[in-house]
């Protein structure tokens, strides 16, 4: 069972808004920053957001990301088909290991 | 720029090693610490273990203790993950990955680069 907990899907029309959440406690979210990976059928996770809210270089600014206390959410605003992936959120947990969501598979209708 | 090229598939038995390679380049093996994170089919994405840049020293997730070896050729900027003692739960594709702020005392992995993954299957 994946540490930390995520919806297993989310949906939304092109042009919407489409939040994940991220769930976790007070030794890993609580404690330390939270990443966003996005992934696609058959390829590597790619760095989405990292250090809770900010965009590696050539991310669109589409994709925003937020932490408060144990909890940290996703965003993704004016929703395009290029989206539709399956995002992981992380963070260290201070018992030594990274831990991962099980992944928000989102589909574009 | 940087990039990490892993090892093809393997096929093994239960009870068996495996010993998968991430080649890196466009730096230096010293100057960023490989991480591995394995994904089994359908599955979501579990940390393995990496090096702690801060001593130099490999750290490895608990659950796979005693079973997994991570180490580094700096002469060849290649790194290797061995798992002994397969069983058919560790069928999983295996990604090599790093980055540029790594810092397993402040509790950073953040995972900028990956390897195109290996993919270890384990069947009698």
């Amino acid at each position: 069972q994946p540490v930390l907990t995520q919806p297993p899907s989310a949906s939304g029309t092109p042009g919407q808004r489409v939040t994940i959440s991220c769930s976790g406690s007070i030794s890993n979210i609580g404690s330390n920053t939270v990443d966003w990976y996005q992934q696609f059928p058959g390829t590597a996770p790619k760095l989405l957001i990292y250090t809770n809210d900010q965009r590696p270089s050539g991310v669109p600014d589409r994709f925003s990301a937020s932490k408060s206390g144990t909890s940290a959410s996703l965003a993704v605003s004016g929703l395009q088909s290029e989206d539709e992936a399956t995002y992981y959120c992380s963070s260290w947990d201070d018992s030594l290991v990274l831990v991962f969501g099980g992944g928000t598979k989102l589909t574009v209708l | 720029q940087v990039q990490l090229k892993q090892s093809g598939a393997e096929v093994k038995k239960p009870g068996a090693s495996v010993k998968v390679s991430c080649k890196v380049s466009g730096y230096f093996l010293s100057e960023l610490p490989v991480h591995w994170v394995r994904q089994a089919p359908g599955k979501g994405l579990e940390w393995m273990g990496g090096l702690d840049p801060d001593d130099g020293e490999p750290i490895y997730a608990q659950t796979l203790k005693g079973r997994v070896t991570m180490t580094e050729d700096p002469s060849s900027d290649t790194a290797y993950m061995e798992l002994s003692n397969l069983r058919s739960e560790d069928t999983a594709i295996y990604y090599c990955t790093t980055g540029p702020s790594i810092s397993v005392n402040q509790g950073v992995l953040d995972f900028d680069y990956w390897g195109q993954g290996t993919l270890v299957a384990v069947s009698s």
